[in-house]
């Protein structure tokens, strides 16, 4: 039974580029979460998504960031245009249900380094 | 500012020791759930805490919660090496969708 996954680990992008982050839920799990991490930092959530449907965007930049999760295939997040201050670590979780306090379950991340 | 801050910033103890963090948010919860981060990789979910409980135990893990003081504390008794970690506080108020302190950093040495 495969936890969440995450490609690439590791991504180089120089300013201007795009950047595509791939996160596959547990197998499952219908509920998708993106959380942006800053070196020394906590995680701070950006996006919520079910099959389809985005439910809650509200940590999400609003230029350049734009993140799918479609019926078929992994969930998506796009970065356009790539600055500096992109350069984190893209963590995302899945979930069973949506219900408080169901235990989200973390993948190990892409690290994004914008040069 | 982030919802939960986690106090201190940085901790190293000697292997054998507890370990006490602490975390404080600023409005009301639904629970209160603790993570551990190993340098490089992803969270682990460790022990959650709901708004109507004051304390829970898992192995050497130890959660109180304090809603009047909006605060909560991670014990680790009797730590080893292999606890160094970050460990992070989350708090989850509306959704699903976790709030996340700037975390623990915490050394043992062996």
């Amino acid at each position: 039974n495969a936890g969440v996954m995450q490609n690439p680990r590791h991504l180089v992008r120089r300013r201007g580029q795009e950047a595509r982050l791939r996160c596959s839920p547990m197998k499952g799990h219908s509920h998708v979460y993106w959380y942006r991490q800053l070196p020394e930092e906590g995680l701070k959530f950006m996006v919520y998504l079910q099959k389809e449907n985005i439910i809650d965007e509200s940590g999400m930049p609003k230029e350049r960031f734009s993140a799918e999760f479609p019926k078929e295939g992994p969930s998506i997040l796009r970065i356009q245009q790539v600055v500096r201050g992109d350069s984190a670590a893209y963590f995302c979780a899945s979930s069973l249900l949506d219900r408080q306090g169901e235990t989200q379950y973390f993948g190990p991340g892409t690290r994004l380094l914008v040069l | 500012s982030q919802q939960g801050e986690e106090d201190p910033q940085a901790l190293s103890i000697q292997e054998g020791e507890n370990a006490t963090m602490n975390c404080s948010y600023k409005t009301s919860i639904n629970n209160l759930q603790w993570y551990r981060q190993n340098s490089g990789r992803g969270l682990v979910h460790l022990i959650l805490i709901r708004s109507n409980e004051r304390e829970k135990h898992s192995g050497r893990l130890r959660v109180t919660l304090d809603t009047s003081k909006k605060s909560s504390s991670l014990l680790i008794t009797a730590s080893r090496a292999a606890d160094t970690a970050s460990y992070f506080c989350a708090t989850n108020n509306a959704g699903n969708m976790l709030t996340f302190g700037g975390g623990t950093r915490l050394m043992v040495k062996p």
